[in-house]
């Protein structure tokens, strides 16, 4: 199955300011997504992102909230813009070269904002 | 849009004891996954499950889907203080969007 590394493991950052979170994958795959867990709350999907175009948001997710990247077939970024104590949580990037063997995850990015 | 339920939302139990999590769907399963959390760490995928009736095994964990793909269990027999963590069900469709149910959190106490 793929590996994802992604960075940083953790930020503290002031409100009104941004974080770009990056998810490097060890193979290329199609589809990338990005996903919040609150505090005591189950993964959100925020996006799926795909090379070469425009990346798709659920319900309730902005672009220019968390503005996607998707440069190549092996890595995408996550930002978290004009943050607010509300966007205090865990971001994890996921892909599924093989949806059968499972939807592999980023070990996540746990963001504070104060 | 897909809803899953998951049963309980915490669960105690003492080393060497047999449990089950359930995970229920608002709308037949197209794919069913179960995943382990480890506290502010990311998602161990256990087992995926498709077909009516399927079961799966992995050591001493063990996913099962109802006939009618709306429901699951995750048993795990024999549990130890390695099994602890937060138990998740999601769902996919073929539009490949991961929905999870809420969680369940098991301590083992040695």
């Amino acid at each position: 199955s793929a590996v994802i590394s992604q960075k940083p493991s953790r930020d503290i950052c002031q409100r009104g300011t941004s974080l770009t979170i990056q998810c490097q994958v060890d193979s290329q795959v199609t589809m990338m997504f990005w996903y919040r867990q609150q505090p005591g709350q189950s993964l959100t999907l925020i996006a799926t992102a795909n090379q070469g175009s425009e990346a798709t948001y659920e319900s309730g997710f902005v672009i220019d909230k968390f503005p996607i990247s998707r440069p190549n077939l092996t890595f995408s970024t996550l930002t978290v813009s004009n943050m607010s104590p509300e966007d205090s949580s865990i971001y994890l990037c996921s892909v599924a070269p093989q949806r059968t063997k499972g939807y592999t995850f980023g070990s996540g990015t746990r963001l504070t904002v104060v | 849009s897909q809803e899953l339920e998951q049963s309980p939302q915490s669960l105690i139990v003492q080393e060497g004891k047999n449990l089950t999590i359930n995970c229920t769907s608002s709308k037949t399963l197209y794919g069913l996954y179960w995943y382990k959390q480890k506290y502010g760490e990311g998602l161990i995928f256990l087992m995926m499950l498709q077909k009516g009736g399927e079961e799966k095994s992995h050591e001493k964990i063990t996913a099962k889907l109802d006939e009618k793909k709306q429901q699951s269990s995750l048993h795990i027999t024999a549990s130890q203080p390695s099994h602890a963590g937060i138990y998740l069900c999601g769902a996919d469709g073929r539009n490949y969007k991961l929905t999870f149910g809420k969680g369940t959190l098991l301590t083992v106490n040695p």
